[in-house]
């Protein structure tokens, strides 16, 4: 069965550095998402990405944040100058249409910043 | 924005019980999903459901899109069904999911 990939599993880095969070999509989906969990908290939408543009993002994507699709397979979110408080599971997830379908989720990248 | 509520936030239960959890929303949705949350943090998709009944095993689910509300039935529950429940609804013009904040089920044997 597809599935959405994501690495690495488990990320530590340093406050102020960037990190890249890396997403393998279904690969007939045209539709990509990516979400936060922070530790004991509920999933939070954070952005989509269609047609290699962000389609919506929440008040917390802020200028920190970034999306890219590099490929036609990966689907990365950048987190620049990292902050204890970006210690989160970040899920990516993508679907096939816009709307009126599943959506796929990876298994989901632990980042902790130290 | 739309709003998921998710009811009880806690369920404590003997093994072989049945449970019923339930999720709230607020708007006309296009798309709801069950999620169960295992303890490495990682989201199994459960159901799909945005109207309807579906049935999985032990698991079955049931979305009342006109009266906005889903359930989600386990019986005869076994310790590996614990974890957090989740919700997931979307709006009918977009797939960006709002997650209630779950239902931590505890199984005891």
């Amino acid at each position: 069965e597809p599935e959405v990939t994501q690495t690495p599993s488990h990320q530590v880095t340093q406050m102020g550095q960037e990190v890249i969070l890396r997403c393998v999509p279904i690969s007939n989906h045209l539709y990509f998402y990516w979400y936060r969990q922070i530790l004991g908290q509920k999933v939070e939408f954070l952005v989509s990405f269609y047609n290699n543009e962000i389609s919506e993002k929440s008040e917390i994507f802020d200028d920190q944040f970034s999306v890219e699709r590099p490929d036609g397979s990966n689907f990365t979110l950048k987190i620049r100058s990292t902050k204890l408080e970006d210690s989160a599971m970040y899920f990516c997830a993508s679907s096939e249409f816009r709307g009126g379908t599943e959506a796929f989720f990876g298994q989901g990248t632990r980042l902790t910043v130290v | 924005g739309i709003q998921v509520e998710q009811s009880p936030p806690d369920l404590i239960l003997q093994e072989g019980a049945n449970s019923t959890l339930r999720c709230n929303f607020s708007d006309s949705v296009n798309n709801l999903q069950w999620f169960h949350q295992n303890p490495w943090g990682q989201l199994i998709n459960l159901f799909y459901i945005p109207s309807g009944t579906k049935q999985n095993g032990r698991l079955s689910a049931t979305t009342v899109a006109t009266e906005r509300y889903s359930l989600l039935y386990i019986s005869s529950s076994q310790t590996t069904d614990s974890g957090v429940y989740f919700c997931a609804v979307a709006p009918y013009n977009n797939n960006d999911m709002r997650f209630g904040a779950g239902t931590r089920l505890t199984v005891k044997p």
